[in-house]
């Protein structure tokens, strides 16, 4: 069955640093998110892809991100120089149609900040 | 505001227990829901959803949930729980007119099924 794949699964950064999370979606899918859990909180929604281009993004989203699709298969988060705020755990989901059909969601990057 | 509630943080039952877990949503449309589970270590998964139709929509693992619109609610069922069912659920809702599709998730309930 296919599935979304992340890498890494954890990543322990220097405040400062620029880290970039990696997503595989499933290769017939159009449409692709990015998550993020704080410890103890709830699952937030940062941005949607699609068409190459951001489709919508939450306040969350500041111009420390940024997404990419660089080679038609992998999906990337970068964030340019992470805080300790940015310590959660990021989601990659993909979804394949139109409309509010079901996101298929990868296993998750924990990222440290110290 | 879009905003999903969770009723339960931590729910605690013995084997063949009944389950139900509480979601209630604010949306300013027309909604599909979700259930999603996440078993430990592992990513999340769907368990089932609500687009339109029936509003007593079954899914996988003998839970089901019910689409109550006038309360706003889409709360999750199972008759009897299993171990195997310990895992954190988390409800979620997406609009359907002029939306990219993204989630909004409540906080999630830890269920803990004792053997």
């Amino acid at each position: 069955e296919p599935e979304v794949t992340q890498t890494p699964s954890h990543q322990v950064t220097q405040m400062g640093q620029e880290v970039i999370l990696r997503c595989v979606p499933i290769s017939n899918h159009l449409y692709f998110y990015w998550y993020r859990q704080i410890l103890g909180q709830k699952v937030e929604f940062l941005v949607s892809f699609y068409n190459n281009e951001i489709s919508e993004k939450s306040e969350i989203f500041d111009d420390q991100f940024s997404v990419e699709r660089p080679d038609g298969s992998n999906f990337t988060l970068k964030i340019r120089s992470t805080k300790l705020e940015d310590s959660a755990m990021y989601f990659c989901a993909s979804r394949a149609d139109r409309g509010g059909g079901e996101q298929f969601f990868g296993p998750g990057t924990r990222l440290t900040v110290l | 505001a879009q905003s999903v509630s969770q009723h339960n943080h931590h729910v605690i039952l013995s084997e063949a227990a009944s389950l139900e877990l509480g979601c209630n949503y604010s949306y300013g449309g027309t909604v599909n829901l979700f259930w999603y589970v996440q078993y430990p270590g592992q990513h999340l998964q769907l368990l089932l959803k609500y687009f339109s139709g029936d509003p007593l929509v079954k899914g996988i693992k003998g839970f089901e949930a019910e689409f109550i619109k006038s309360k706003f609610s889409f709360n999750l069922r199972k008759p009897s729980v299993q171990w195997s069912d310990t895992a954190e659920y988390f409800c979620a809702v997406n609009g359907i007119s002029g939306n990219t599709g993204k989630l909004i998730f409540g906080q999630g309930t830890t269920l803990q099924v004792k053997p």
